[in-house]
């Protein structure tokens, strides 16, 4: 059972370049989130598709785009990259955001370095 | 403002002994707050929630308290074990989502 599957795990791009952050989750998830690490600002959510056909900014959207292409994949495209964007980027899935504690299931990470 | 705030950035207890890890809150309107422990080069993962309704959560070696009038919560995990090193990050449950604290690594020496 592979859980959130993320793709690529490093990418070196370099400023205003584009590129596409792929996940997957074989869990039957209804929600799926993105979220971005950065050294001492802990995880802050980019995105979130809280079903399939709907998706909501988080607290740090801006310069990403997102798209849930079915149930199981949900992408986050950064369409110009700028430095600011460096980052350790995570997705993470959910069974429901109404289910109890809403657990998150998180994939093992996207490196991402924009020169 | 961020609404989930661990203070301590860093923790080292030695091997055997209690490890007490804290956080604050700003919103009283909340249903669950979630621990969650992340290895380098990992995602993170659920280690233990605890809802509005209780004081208490327990599983294993892992004890979460929650302290509603102080708007306080804290994971205790005894005995700490070499393997429990890692960052530990406190969650509110917001909406659809999770806000997640800075994080406190916790450094368990033998």
């Amino acid at each position: 059972n592979a859980g959130v599957t993320q793709t690529p795990k490093f990418q070196v791009l370099k400023t205003g370049q584009s590129m596409t952050l792929q996940c997957a989750q074989d869990m039957n998830h209804n929600s799926m989130y993105w979220y971005r690490q950065d050294p001492g600002m802990g995880l802050r959510l980019i995105y979130y598709s809280a079903s399939e056909g709907t998706t909501d900014k988080g607290e740090v959207p801006n310069g990403y785009n997102v798209s849930r292409l079915n149930k199981r994949e949900f992408s986050l495209r950064l369409e110009s990259a700028a430095p600011s964007q460096t980052s350790v980027y995570f997705c993470a899935s959910s069974e429901a955001p109404s289910a109890g504690a809403n657990v998150l299931t998180f994939g093992a990470g996207s490196r991402l370095t924009v020169l | 403002d961020q609404q989930v705030k661990q203070n301590s950035p860093s923790l080292s207890v030695q091997e055997g002994r209690i490890s007490i890890l804290n956080c604050d809150y700003t919103n009283s309107m909340f249903d669950y707050f979630l621990w969650y422990k992340k290895y380098p080069a990992e995602g993170p993962t659920f280690l233990i929630s605890i809802s509005s309704i209780k004081d208490k959560n327990e599983d294993g070696r892992f004890t979460v308290f929650l302290n509603k009038s102080a708007k306080h919560l804290s994971l205790h995990i005894v005995p700490s074990q070499p393997g429990d090193s890692a960052v530990y990050f406190c969650a509110e449950r917001s909406g659809y989502a999770l806000n997640f604290g800075k994080g406190t690594s916790l450094l368990v020496t033998p």
